[in-house]
């Protein structure tokens, strides 16, 4: 595609259940991250994959939030027995490379409400 | 805590005027600064890059650096209400990206 994709754009839950989001990065990047927008908040990061090497985790904030990503493409962010403070916008990027003078191109996010 | 600081805002402008968004940043050994726009609503959009001091023009926008401060600006020239927005100051260290809260720019008719 020409741009990064998320799914689903909103998800509304319940307090203890489990949430998938989806990211399908623009085609050749090989770099995907993770971020959580909180209203009035910056972005946090979560996670970041480059290539094949081993993800970069320090920003989960718990063992509940994990993440895949297969076959150097699409990632899943999954978050286990969600709380009320999971809610925020999930937003996944990507980049033709990994490192820190790569621009970052931003999914339109996913907005995760936990009620 | 690696940090990255900016005024919230509203910062309002007229129409035609110079805005002047800044920001401050706290791990000195950042190499990588950035500023994206952030629409309501919308996902972050790259406005500039700047890795070196001094000043970066790319048409009304210009982006300053000085690390010495640690002080990065962004200069909209001629501001458009359709620049009403919210502008993030992000700093690279690394493999990571370090985004501020933002700051929410204003343009009046």
């Amino acid at each position: 595609g020409a741009g990064v994709s998320q799914s689903p754009s909103n998800k509304v839950t319940e307090k203890g259940k489990d949430v998938e989001l989806r990211c399908d990065p623009i085609s050749g990047h090989t770099a995907l991250y993770w971020y959580r927008q909180s209203l009035g908040q910056g972005l946090e990061f979560l996670i970041y994959f480059q290539g094949n090497s081993a993800p970069d985790k320090s920003g989960l904030p718990s063992d509940r939030f994990s993440a895949e990503r297969t076959g150097g493409s699409v990632s899943t962010l999954t978050i286990q027995r969600t709380q009320q403070e999971d809610s925020a916008v999930y937003l996944c990027a990507s980049s033709l490379a990994g490192g820190v003078t790569e621009t970052q191109y931003f999914g339109p996010g996913t907005r995760l409400l936990v009620l | 805590q690696k940090e990255v600081e900016q005024n919230s805002g509203p910062l309002s402008v007229p129409e035609g005027a110079i805005a002047s968004l800044n920001c401050t940043y706290s791990d000195r050994v950042s190499q990588s600064f950035f500023w994206y726009r952030q629409y309501s609503g919308k996902s972050p959009e790259l406005i500039m890059s700047i890795y070196s001091n001094g000043d970066k023009e790319d048409g009304r926008f210009t982006a300053q650096l000085n690390k010495a401060s640690q002080y990065v600006s962004l200069l909209i020239r001629d501001s458009q209400p359709s620049d009403s927005a919210t502008y993030l100051c992000v700093a690279g260290t690394a493999s990571k990206l370090t985004f501020g809260t933002g700051t929410r720019l204003q343009v009046t008719l």
